[in-house]
């Protein structure tokens, strides 16, 4: 059973839909990254975060450590936000500083207009 | 300009050649990483390096190695190229730790990729 696990691995809704995005580890960690994976290939860092919830523009990432299950969520998403988003977690207790992450397989999330 | 930058971003190549990418940052990064990406699997660290002196195995280091000429580029050598070695790579760097209640965390900045593929 792989450490990070993100569900679903394919999503596709019609534009404006609210998306959610899973992702559960087994592992202790000090962090979790949400990344996103243009159509291009780039990586580009959404959120990094270690409790509660953070907010940026249309974009919401929740965690919560004791269930050890983080979330993603879309408002009103729109055909731009298609893209593959992947989850990550630093594990707690490796070399201070060093920041070991270990990824989830990531969803791709399709949304037609 | 980006601030991390690999070359090159895509290549093919033959089985048991040697192949170099290279990756160069301008933020003053200390720490840079390389990873490989497969289809259906998520990215899996290669190697990485917490300053010029120090170079550290990842999960999956064998087949590779890297070199860190400066601060700012990191390479990623294919000693003799096999065709199981086709992927997505990316470099990635980041900060120093910053310290919070006693863990420690920092954004990974990634750069574009470099495709390659071994035949």
């Amino acid at each position: 059973k792989n450490e990070v696990e993100q569900s679903p691995q394919n999503l596709t809704a019609q534009e404006g839909e609210f998306i959610t995005i899973n992702c559960s580890y087994s592992v202790g960690i000090s962090a979790l990254h949400w990344l996103q994976q243009h159509p291009g290939g780039g990586i580009v860092s959404l959120f990094m975060l270690s409790s509660g919830k953070k907010k940026h523009g249309r974009l919401i990432a929740t965690i919560n450590i004791q269930e050890k299950h983080s979330s993603l969520h879309i408002t009103a998403s729109h055909p731009r936000d298609s893209a593959v988003y992947i989850c990550a977690v630093r594990l707690f207790g490796w070399y201070q500083g060093a920041q070991k992450l270990v990824f989830g397989q990531g969803t791709r999330l399709t949304i037609n207009p | 300009d980006a601030d991390v930058t690999q070359t090159p971003r895509n290549r093919i190549t033959k089985t048991g050649k040697r192949i170099m990418l290279e990756c160069s940052q301008t933020k003053g990064h200390d720490r840079m990483y390389w990873y490989r990406q497969d289809p259906g699997l998520g990215l899996r660290l290669i190697y990485y390096s917490f300053d010029v002196k120090d170079i550290n195995k990842g999960e999956i280091s064998d087949g590779y190695s890297v070199s860190r000429q400066a601060q700012a580029k990191f390479s990623l050598s294919l000693e003799s190229a096999i065709p199981n070695q086709t992927a997505l790579y990316f470099c990635a760097t980041s900060d120093r730790a910053l310290n919070n209640g006693g863990s420690s965390y920092n954004e990974q900045f990634f750069g574009p990729g470099t495709r390659l593929t071994v035949l």
